[in-house]
């Protein structure tokens, strides 16, 4: 079965700062890969999507990488907000022609003012 | 901007009782999808619908679970005998085309008493 975890699972930082949120994943067919932020018993949503061809994606303050090699993705937040404060989930399309996403837990991020 | 809207926000059920819980999808979306998130734990991927008939369907869609899209807008989930343990925020995604990005709604949290 394919896993995914993102380290660490909560995470505190000062406003001002930038930080990079970590999701491994096993399965070395990876597709796509999407990051989400999830607000308190809300949905979800898409912050970036990178596809299987890319290596980065940039929005804004947000800059998403992905090395399917090692099976990493990282999410870069430059100069973190207290709005930034939510979970961060990241999730994939295997490439074996699957159309659902496998999620990791999240990393629940805090930013304190 | 268009969203993925979802119908209702909360639902209470006798265990036993079937439920029906309703997704307007993104209007050019071709591709909906069914995730559940029970508390505390990871988001789950349950069925994935294209062109009238399920792409996949996990381990979780079982007999008990059927879709449908009764007609050009909605996208509707139905546990035809609930359980304790279907008790979860339930999500309606769409994505434009096939492993693309998903678009995810609000959710609706299911309660089985």
């Amino acid at each position: 079965k394919q896993e995914v975890t993102q380290i660490p699972a909560a995470l505190s930082v000062p406003e001002g700062e930038n930080l990079v949120l970590n999701c491994s994943f096993t399965d070395s067919a990876i597709y796509n890969l999407q990051w989400f932020r999830q607000d308190p018993g809300k949905g979800l949503t898409s912050l970036l999507l990178i596809q299987s061809s890319q290596r980065e994606q940039t929005s804004g303050r947000l800059n998403a990488s992905l090395d399917k090699s090692s099976g990493r993705s990282t999410l870069y937040i430059a100069a973190s907000q207290p709005g930034d404060s939510a979970t961060y989930l990241c999730a994939y399309y295997s490439g074996a022609g699957s159309y659902q996403l496998t999620f990791g837990k999240g990393t629940k991020l805090s930013v304190i003012p | 901007e268009p969203e993925v809207t979802q119908t209702p926000s909360h639902q209470v059920t006798q265990m036993g009782q079937e439920v029906i819980l309703r997704c307007v999808p993104i209007s050019n979306h071709l591709y909906f999808y069914w995730y559940r998130q029970i508390l505390g734990q990871k988001v789950e991927f349950l069925v994935s619908f294209y062109n009238n008939e399920i792409s996949e369907k996990s381990e979780i869609f079982d007999d008990q679970f059927s879709v449908e899209r009764p007609d050009g807008s909605n996208f509707t989930l139905k546990i035809r005998s609930t359980k304790l343990e279907d008790s979860a925020m339930y999500f309606c995604a769409s994505s434009e085309e096939g492993r693309t990005e998903q678009y995810f709604g609000p959710g609706t949290r299911l309660t089985v008493t």
